[in-house]
């Protein structure tokens, strides 16, 4: 099983639409959580930290779920440029450095 | 404030070649991290850094090598290069862990294409 996971997609959406993406990770020590986004041929960018009692910037929301060991993020109003993919990544164990990554989500907003 | 830079943005090798790829960060983090991005596999960490003089391995270390001689530049090196090493590399820092502040800055990638 992989250590995080994310359904590849593509999600087409239209434009306005509502839309969600989940993340499964399977250690349960995981501490901190994350959606960046990437662009085609760009680096990741930081979209939102997931905070346990989750968290809301504008359009998009994220939610963390320990018990079933999931993560989420909810699109609002989907744009143009949104179009884009959305990787997970959580970082395990406290004192250490290292980000695993999920393979990411790719969204389609269509006009 | 240039953020996170690397050189060269793209390179052709052939098989056995030698190369150093350089990330350099202006933002005085601490940390800062070498990851290879595949088709379908995600970023991988390949070595990373926790301060000037430190360094330690990643998930997918062999066939690479690192350098931390100055706070601000990370280095990795092939010495041998490899078909399977053709990857985007990025290289990514960021402040000390602690909560809220564990955003990673990435540079813009280097292609890297071995024949």
């Amino acid at each position: 099983r992989k250590e995080v996971e994310q359904d590849p997609g593509p999600f087409n959406v239209p434009e306005g639409a509502t839309v969600a993406f989940n993340c499964t990770y399977s250690n349960s020590a995981s501490q901190s959580f994350f959606w960046y986004r990437q662009d085609c041929r760009k680096e990741p960018k930081l979209l939102m930290s997931v905070y346990s009692s989750g968290n809301e910037d504008g359009r998009f929301t994220a939610q963390l779920n320990r018990a079933s060991q999931y993560i989420s993020l909810l699109i609002r109003d989907s744009k143009l440029s949104d179009s884009a993919t959305y990787l997970c990544v959580v970082r395990e164990v406290s004192g250490t450095y290292k980000y695993i990554f999920g393979t990411g989500t790719r969204l389609k907003v269509l006009a | 404030n240039a953020g996170v830079t690397q050189t060269p943005k793209f390179r052709v090798l052939k098989t056995g070649q030698s190369m150093t790829l350089l990330c350099a960060q202006d933002m005085n983090h601490e940390y800062m991290y070498w990851y290879r991005q595949d088709p379908g596999m995600g970023l991988r960490l390949i070595h990373y850094s926790v301060g000037e003089g430190t360094t330690a391995k990643g998930e997918v270390p062999d066939g690479y090598n690192v350098s931390r001689l100055k706070k601000q530049n990370f280095l990795l090196g092939l010495e041998s290069a490899a078909p399977s090493q053709t990857s985007v590399y990025f290289c990514a820092s960021s402040y000390l862990v602690k909560r809220n502040q564990e955003t990673q800055y990435f540079g813009p990638g280097t292609r890297l294409l071995v024949l």
